[in-house]
């Protein structure tokens, strides 16, 4: 069972347009919702995240939207540059089986081509 | 580099055999996460650590274990390896138990070939 989905395995978008990456999820007991951004032969880098009462959260080019209702979040990059291409991942943080220990739920990932 | 080390980078291995992956967490973390990227799959949730003791299990094989050391280094052993388990193995970080809104640091990753 895949409580958090990205249906988009991949996604090309000219430079200086806008990225749009998409996320969904069945749990709404998740607490937190992350994005991490993945390059080839490296490990996710944290990108930016939201809290589960919040509906929008901004960080330079990186927008991040929640839609509780929809249980739907979005990943907004704007201007897209060259070096924005690489494979991102949604994630969301639950409480696991541990007493006060948290872990993160990632989706399969969208890899973003951004064309010169 | 992310402060998280893995090692090694790449292991070939056959079936049948155990196989033990090392992460040293970034300096001051106290929390290890074990995770499994297979091929098309998001990253899967094996196994966490924090300060020595076992906090939660995911997705985790019985022929899979994992510990962590006093040093707060920790170890993923997999033994009677099958040619499913080729995969990457990340490793990840974090000062805290819930680190939801800055999230893990991860490692570089061990990329496990079972032949």
């Amino acid at each position: 069972d895949q409580q958090v989905k990205q249906n988009s395995p991949s996604l090309s978008v000219q430079e200086g347009r806008i990225s749009i990456l998409n996320c969904d999820y069945t749990n709404s007991m998740f607490d937190y919702f992350l994005w991490y951004k993945k390059y080839p032969a490296e490990g996710p880098t944290f990108l930016i995240s939201i809290s589960s009462i919040k509906d929008k959260n901004e960080d330079g080019r990186f927008t991040v939207f929640l839609n509780k209702s929809a249980k739907h979040l979005s990943l907004h990059i704007v201007p897209s540059q060259p070096g924005d291409s690489a494979v991102y991942f949604c994630a969301a943080s639950g409480q696991g089986s541990g007493a006060g220990s948290y872990q993160l739920t990632f989706g399969k990932g969208t890899k973003l081509s951004v064309i010169p | 580099d992310s402060g998280v080390t893995q090692t090694p980078k790449h292991l070939i291995t056959a079936t049948g055999q155990r196989v033990t992956l090392r992460c040293s967490p970034r300096s001051g973390d106290l929390s290890v996460y074990w995770y499994q990227q297979s091929l098309d799959q998001g990253l899967q949730f094996l196994i966490q650590y924090y300060n020595g003791e076992e906090r939660a299990k995911g997705n985790i094989l019985e022929r899979f274990s994992a510990q962590q050391f006093p040093d707060l280094h920790s170890e993923l052993n997999l033994s009677s390896l099958e040619l499913g388990d080729s995969a990457l193995y990340f490793c990840a970080s974090s000062v805290d138990l819930s680190p939801r809104r800055t999230g893990y640091t991860f490692g570089s990753g061990t990329r496990l070939t079972v032949v």
